[in-house]
C-alpha cells in the first residue's frame, strides 16, 4: 500500500515568493491534515479536512496561508507571499475516520532566503 | 490552552540500557496517546497508543504506561539497539477533538 506522498522534498525560495506543496493520501482515508513542523518542535496543526470540507483551520495564518482539497483526495498548501519565518517542515497526514494513527508523509523542507 | 510537556529533550544510552522518556499533559478531557518515532529526513512514525481506558500497554521492546490521575505518561524502551536512535513525539488527543497536542520532542542517541 503507497503511504502519503508530499511534493517537493525541498524548495528554497526568496521571501516574498509564492510557493505551494501537494500531497497525496493514502487511498481511502476522508481525513487530511497539513501540519507545521519547526526545527526541534513538534507538529503543530495547521488545517484538517474531513473529505473536501476544512473543519480546522484555526491555527492557519489566512493572510498568506491557504489551502484546498479537491474532490476530497489530493490538497496543496500555498504560501503567498513567504516570509523568511515561514522555513520549516510542512507535513502532510492523513488517517481513516476517528482519531486514531496519524499516517505522515515525509515532509516538505522549506528555506526562505 | 491544552499543552503537552515532554521529557528530556535529548536523551544518550548504552546499547542494551533501557530508555524512558516522560509526558505530562493539562488537558483533563485527553483519552488518546500515541507515541511517534521520527527518523531523519522522514516523517512521524507511530510507534505505540494507548487509550484511557487502559493502564499500560506493551508491544514486544516498547511499552507505554499512563497515570490519568497525574495526568501523565511514559514510553519504555527496554533493550536498545543503534537503530532505536531518532527523535520521539508524545502527543495527547482530548475526547471529542481531533486535535493533536505534540510535545516537543527527545532525541534518543544509542551508543553501540
Amino acid at each position: 500500500e503507497a503511504g502519503v506522498v508530499q511534493s517537493p522534498r525541498y524548495k528554497i525560495i526568496e521571501k516574498k515568493q509564492p510557493v505551494a506543496f501537494w500531497c497525496n493520501p493514502i487511498s481511502g482515508h476522508n481525513t487530511l491534515y497539513w501540519y507545521l513542523q519547526n526545527l526541534g518542535q513538534g507538529p503543530e496543526l495547521l488545517i484538517r479536512y474531513e473529505n473536501e470540507e476544512a473543519v480546522d483551520d484555526s491555527q492557519l495564518p489566512k493572510d498568506r496561508f491557504s489551502a484546498e482539497r479537491l474532490k476530497g483526495v489530493d490538497s496543496t498548501l500555498k504560501i503567498q507571499p513567504a516570509e523568511l519565518g515561514d522555513s520549516a517542515v510542512y507535513l502532510c497526514a492523513s488517517s481513516p475516520q476517528g482519531v486514531g494513527e496519524l499516517f505522515f508523509g515525509e515532509g516538505s523542507r522549506l528555506t526562505v532566503l | 490552552g491544552e499543552n503537552v510537556e515532554q521529557h528530556p529533550s535529548t536523551l544518550s544510552v548504552q546499547e542494551g540500557d533501557s530508555a524512558v522518556i516522560k509526558c505530562t499533559y493539562s488537558d483533563s478531557a485527553s483519552n488518546y496517546f500515541p507515541w511517534y518515532k521520527q527518523e531523519l529526513g522522514k516523517g512521524p512514525q507511530l510507534i505505540i497508543d494507548i487509550r484511557s481506558n487502559v493502564g499500560e500497554k506493551k508491544d514486544q521492546r516498547i511499552a507505554v504506561t499512563l497515570n490519568k490521575t497525574a495526568k501523565h505518561f511514559s514510553l519504555h524502551i527496554t533493550e536498545t539497539q543503534p537503530e532505536d536512535s531518532a527523535v520521539y513525539f508524545c502527543a495527547a488527543i482530548p475526547l471529542g477533538t481531533y486535535k493533536y497536542i505534540f510535545g516537543t520532542g527527545t532525541r534518543l542517541k544509542v551508543l553501540a
